[in-house]
């Protein structure tokens, strides 16, 4: 069982808009940062969104990222077809003393 | 360029002991924490462990303390997971990734291309 709760799958057709749910605790999302991260099929995960809304560089402002409480969410608005792939929260939790991640949610565009 | 080259992975029997490099190139290594994630066949990511910029924090997952243990060579931009007793269920691709910012441990930034432990016997 994952530390972070998200949905197992969404799924969307191109060019609506896609939400995924982060949920967890206050020691992790309550008290840091989530970041989110995205894994194409067969390559290592990329880091997608950081410090809750902030895109690094590269990443299309497509994606955004947002934060209340002890819960997260990834947006995306006007999905593509290249867009499908798994995404991962996750925060430092300061109880565990690590890095927490959620179970992973498959986007099915 | 920021790279994060893993290596040492292989097939090893339970019980016995494997050890992953880490190697890194294009940013100043002693100044960044670097984290291990690993991957189960099909399954989501899982953080190991952490090592400090400086060394003096180290971390580990309750999954994996006390059987895995980490160093650094900040000299040889280098570090390793020295993995004892290994178990079936620590089967998966090993990602090393740098944390995103300086001196602080809290974020799995940019990662590796991961090397493939199996565990069976």
């Amino acid at each position: 069982q994952s530390v972070l709760t998200q949905p197992p799958s969404v799924s969307g057709t191109p060019g609506q808009r896609v939400t995924i749910s982060c949920s967890g605790s206050r020691p992790n999302i309550g008290s840091s940062y989530v970041n989110w991260y995205q894994q194409l099929p067969g390559t290592a995960p990329k880091l997608l969104m950081q410090r809750n809304n902030e895109r690094p560089s590269g990443v299309p402002d497509r994606f955004s990222g947002s934060k209340s409480g002890n819960s997260a969410s990834l947006a995306i608005s006007g999905v593509q077809i290249e867009d499908e792939a798994d995404y991962y929260c996750a925060a430092w939790d300061d109880s565990l003393s690590g890095v927490v991640f959620g179970g992973g949610t498959k986007l099915t565009v | 360029q920021l790279h994060l080259v893993e290596s040492g992975g292989g097939v090893v029997q339970p019980g016995r002991s494997l050890r992953l490099s880490c190697v890194a190139s294009g940013f100043s290594f002693s100044r960044y924490g670097i984290h291990w994630v690993r991957q189960a066949p099909g399954k989501g990511l899982e953080w190991v462990a952490m090592i400090s910029h400086d060394v003096v924090n180290e971390h580990y997952a309750a999954s994996v303390k006390g059987r895995f243990t980490l160093s650094r060579d900040n000299s040889d931009n280098t570090v390793f997971l020295h993995m004892n007793n290994l178990r079936p269920e620590d089967t998966g691709i090993y990602y090393c990734a740098r944390d995103l910012y300086a001196t602080t441990v809290t974020t799995v930034g940019y990662w590796g291309q991961g090397t493939l432990v199996t565990v069976s016997s």
